[in-house]
């Protein structure tokens, strides 16, 4: 059983630009759901992907938005970067509709800095 | 709105001293809670969940409805129990579930 990967590991981007991070879910799983992690705070809930579309959206402005592709596997794009976006992005798989199942597993994150 | 509190933002312990790190929740309907665990340098993963009601490592949590409550303890703590713990709540809103998590606890078992 293969689990959550992101990538990438680590980024630097300047403020106004654009960033794509990538999710690959654990096996098995149908559905993605996307967190931000900023320092010394718990994950806060930005929006989760089921069957490709959006199935829920946290307290993120538009210009947070995602993908879910066939394969399960999901982005995370963020446009128009701030210096608050700073963070760490976890992605986290579950397969929906299976209430054991409904667990979410965690990728190992990744970091972005914005200068 | 859904919410969760972990009061201590470090918990200092010796080993082999019973541990307890507090987690009280607010949600309107009937919630699941869970126990997530960051290792230095791992990922974020699943202690315990309290509809399975077993014990991993060691701990233990009850979901006390009354209090509002979900604590998780462990009688003698270990030094390699030492690390970030985040408690969750899942709520299904809109027929997806979500997870919101406390600003988490350090756990420090000192030898």
């Amino acid at each position: 059983e293969t689990g959550v990967t992101q990538s990438p590991t680590h980024l630097i981007k300047t403020r106004g630009q654009q960033v794509t991070l990538r999710c690959s879910s654990q096996s098995g799983h149908n559905t993605v759901s996307w967190y931000q992690q900023a320092l010394g705070q718990g994950p806060q809930f930005i929006f989760q992907y089921y069957r490709e579309e959006e199935n829920g959206r946290g307290n993120f402005p538009p210009r947070f938005s995602g993908l879910q592709f066939p394969n399960y596997s999901s982005e995370l794009n963020v446009n128009a970067l701030e210096l608050d976006d700073s963070a760490l992005y976890l992605c986290a798989s579950s397969r929906n509709g299976d209430r054991e199942e409904e667990t979410q597993y965690f990728g190992p994150g990744t970091r972005l800095l914005v200068l | 709105a859904q919410r969760v509190t972990q009061p201590e933002k470090l918990l200092s312990v010796f080993k082999g001293a019973p541990v307890e790190l507090k987690c009280n929740y607010s949600y309107s309907g009937s919630p699941e809670l869970f126990w997530y665990v960051q290792y230095s340098r791992q990922r974020l993963q699943l202690l315990l969940r309290h509809i399975s009601r077993e014990s991993i490592k060691g701990f233990t949590a009850d979901l006390n409805k009354g209090e509002t409550s979900f604590h998780l303890k462990k009688p003698f703590a270990q030094e390699e129990d030492s690390a970030m713990y985040y408690c969750a709540l899942s709520g299904s809103n809109s027929g997806y579930s979500t997870l919101t998590f406390g600003k988490g606890t350090m756990l420090l078992v000192s030898p």
